[in-house]
């Protein structure tokens, strides 16, 4: 079936470095592909998506480019500030269903 | 616009009490679904819905009910709870077609005790 493998945490950053979220899936055809960012006691926002192969989503300073080749969605930001402290979670949708699969999430912990 | 609206947001219950998750959603999404959120575990499915007098099994739907009698509600009911189905529960609905995306309620914390 299809899955989701994201880099386990928590990630643990000092104000203003380079942030990579690794994720990794496996799925039948060419899903379209999400990222979601949980903050402290809220549900799930959609931060970016891309819907094809080279395609690169971005929102807030984030990106991800989506990477058939190697089956990818890796998530970076260039500078991370102390309010991107959250949950991570990547998600790919299947084509057949709509349904949106998810790994176990990813711990932002980013320290002034 | 409201989006997804869950009630309540706190819920305790004693082993073996029944209970009903409200969801709604305004947006007159086709899906919408339920997920319990556990510590390491992520997001599972318990149930998920296509339209209005149709609903389909996720990969934990044990203990849970669900219906859709309308467009804009799925209601999550707890037959008999038990001290495992203490979680955080979101309802999320989407369109059926396109790439949109979920939009996901606030949660509902449950406690079994």
């Amino acid at each position: 079936g299809n899955s989701v493998t994201q880099m386990e945490g928590p990630v643990t950053l000092s104000e203003e470095a380079f942030l990579t979220i690794n994720c990794t899936y496996t799925a039948t055809g060419y899903p379209s592909l999400f990222w979601y960012v949980q903050y402290p006691g809220e549900g799930l926002q959609l931060l970016l998506k891309a819907t094809k192969a080279d395609d690169k989503g971005s929102n807030k300073g984030f990106e991800a480019t989506y990477r058939k080749e190697t089956t990818s969605f890796h998530l970076e930001k260039g500078s991370v500030q102390v309010s991107d402290s959250a949950v991570y979670f990547c998600a790919p949708q299947e084509g057949n269903t709509g349904k949106l699969i998810f790994g176990q999430g990813t711990t932002l912990q980013v320290k002034p | 616009n409201a989006g997804v609206t869950q009630t309540p947001k706190f819920q305790v219950l004693k082993t073996g009490q029944s209970m009903t998750l409200q969801c709604a959603q305004d947006m007159n999404h086709e899906y919408m679904s339920w997920y319990r959120q556990d510590p390491g575990m992520g997001l599972r499915l318990i149930h998920y819905s296509v339209g209005a007098g149709i609903t389909d099994q996720g990969e934990v739907p044990n203990g849970y009910n669900v219906s859709r009698s309308t467009t804009e509600d799925f209601p999550l009911r707890l037959l008999s709870a038990a001290p495992s189905q203490t979680s955080v529960y979101f309802c999320a609905s989407s369109r059926l077609t396109g790439d949109y995306g979920y939009t996901f309620g606030s949660g509902t914390r449950l406690t079994v005790v």
